[in-house]
């Protein structure tokens, strides 16, 4: 089955904790992105990846870091999280110029 | 930069009827896509349908269609004879051509809540 894997789906940590999402994908895609979603906003893009070791920043990439040492993984890395970095996380992978496919989402509590 | 405005935060409609969900967007680009998503309960992000910008046909899937309006720039989902699993937050999105768009990147509007009444 074509599909985006998160974990974990649920975190809560405290201040300064560092803590990495991991994301993998099944479908060949070059693409992958991260996006957060608070209400009212929407998602918005954190940092992409059009292929293994090129990333780069999306619209808020500030507190964020990602790797893409290999094509089917692109983990989320939050080097010291911060309360305004409490949200609903999505990893996404796609074709160019294609929809991006979705993960399930992970919800992230910093305290 | 583009934005997405949904200005319904909150929309209702019942069983069977047909409801509207409106988009506006704003661009100085000529070639895009526009998307509408849904997310259910479940949080999971659920493409509805697509729409190219160079395409004047709107777009249709089953009980969902669009109004795609290039010079209003609006875009606005039709959900006919709605049914209670529809019931989700809904996001009209846009995307650059991908000869303009590095990241692949999509941009979101901040979403409508539809519920469906029985």
């Amino acid at each position: 089955e074509a599909q985006v894997t998160q974990n974990p789906r649920y975190l809560i940590t405290v201040t300064g904790k560092k803590l990495t999402v991991t994301c993998s994908q099944n479908m060949n895609h070059e693409y992958m992105s991260w996006y957060r979603q608070d209400p009212g906003l929407g998602l918005r893009q954190i940092y992409y990846s059009m292929n293994v070791e090129v990333t780069d920043k999306g619209d808020v990439p500030e507190g964020y870091k990602v790797s893409r040492k290999e094509k089917r993984n692109f983990p989320l890395i939050l080097e010291s999280p911060s309360p305004n970095q409490t949200s609903l996380y999505f990893c996404a992978s796609s074709v160019r110029g294609n929809e991006q496919f979705f993960g399930p989402g992970t919800r992230l509590t910093v305290l | 930069a583009q934005t997405v405005t949904q200005s319904q935060p909150e929309m209702s409609v019942q069983e069977a009827e047909t409801v509207t969900l409106s988009c506006t967007y704003d661009t100085s680009e000529n070639n895009y896509y526009l998307f509408w998503y849904k997310q259910p309960p479940s949080r999971q992000m659920i493409l509805v349908i697509r729409q190219e910008a160079y395409k004047q046909q709107n777009a249709t899937e089953n009980r969902f269609s669009v109004n795609f309006q290039k010079a209003a720039k609006s875009f606005s989902l039709k959900i006919s004879d709605s049914q209670l699993g529809d019931t989700a937050m809904y996001f009209c999105a846009f995307m650059k051509h991908e000869f303009l768009n590095a990241g692949n990147m999509l941009t979101f509007g901040g979403g409508t809540r539809l519920m469906v009444k029985p």
